[in-house]
């Protein structure tokens, strides 16, 4: 595709049940991160892949986060035992480059009652 | 981690005013970005400096760098309602783990 997608747009989950949050990145691009924002807030680093190296998972904030990037391009991050203050906008970015510009996805709003 | 503090955090001007917002960094960069979100989604970069850069343009945007007070500037002349958002910098340097600051939300009001 021509950018970022990201699915669901919207969702709405009950405390306590996993969520699986998916993100398309650009076709080719090596770096791919995942944010979150809560409402009015600057965004939060989660998690940074580049290439085949390991992840930098030092911006998830519990165990209950993880994700994983198949293949080099789809990623999927996904919320164990989701709490209410785990309710966010979550964003996907993908770059082409280490320190390139990053090219965000549309986010997914997440919703934990 | 390498986090951007945007200043002012609100600004309301008329349209066609100018538009100035500041950005400040605690260390070196390799680039330094702007980004755009409208609405509290997906963020649309706006404009790419390089540390060896002083000044770049581009349409109505203006963003000058000054690494010897690691300071940026984002002008946006002539604004209009559309440039109602909220503005964001990110300083690109040693590390993964990258922060955004919490914008700037601007008011263009027509």
């Amino acid at each position: 595709g021509a950018g970022v997608s990201q699915s669901p747009s919207n969702k709405v989950t009950e405390k306590g049940k996993d969520v699986e949050l998916r993100c398309d990145p650009i076709s080719g691009h090596t770096a791919l991160y995942w944010y979150r924002q809560s409402l009015g807030q600057g965004l939060e680093f989660l998690i940074y892949f580049q290439g085949n190296s390991a992840p930098d998972k030092s911006g998830l904030p519990s165990d209950r986060f993880s994700a994983e990037r198949t293949g080099g391009s789809v990623s999927t991050l996904t919320i164990q035992r989701t709490q209410q203050e785990d309710s966010a906008v979550y964003l996907c970015a993908s770059s082409s480059e280490r320190w390139g510009t990053q090219y965000f996805g549309p986010g997914t709003r997440l919703t934990v009652l | 981690s390498q986090q951007g503090e945007e200043d002012p955090q609100a600004l309301s001007i008329q349209e066609g005013e100018n538009a100035t917002m500041n950005c400040s960094y605690k260390t070196s960069i390799n680039n330094l970005q702007w980004y755009r979100q409208n609405s509290g989604r997906g963020l649309v970069h706006l404009i790419l400096i390089r540390s060896n850069e002083r000044e770049k343009h581009s349409g109505r945007l203006r963003v000058t760098l000054d690494t010897s007070k690691k300071s940026s500037s984002l002008l946006i002349t002539a604004s209009r309602a559309a440039d109602t958002a909220s503005y964001f910098c990110a300083p690109r340097g040693a590390g993964n783990m990258l922060t955004f600051g919490g914008g700037t939300r601007l008011m263009v009001k027509p």
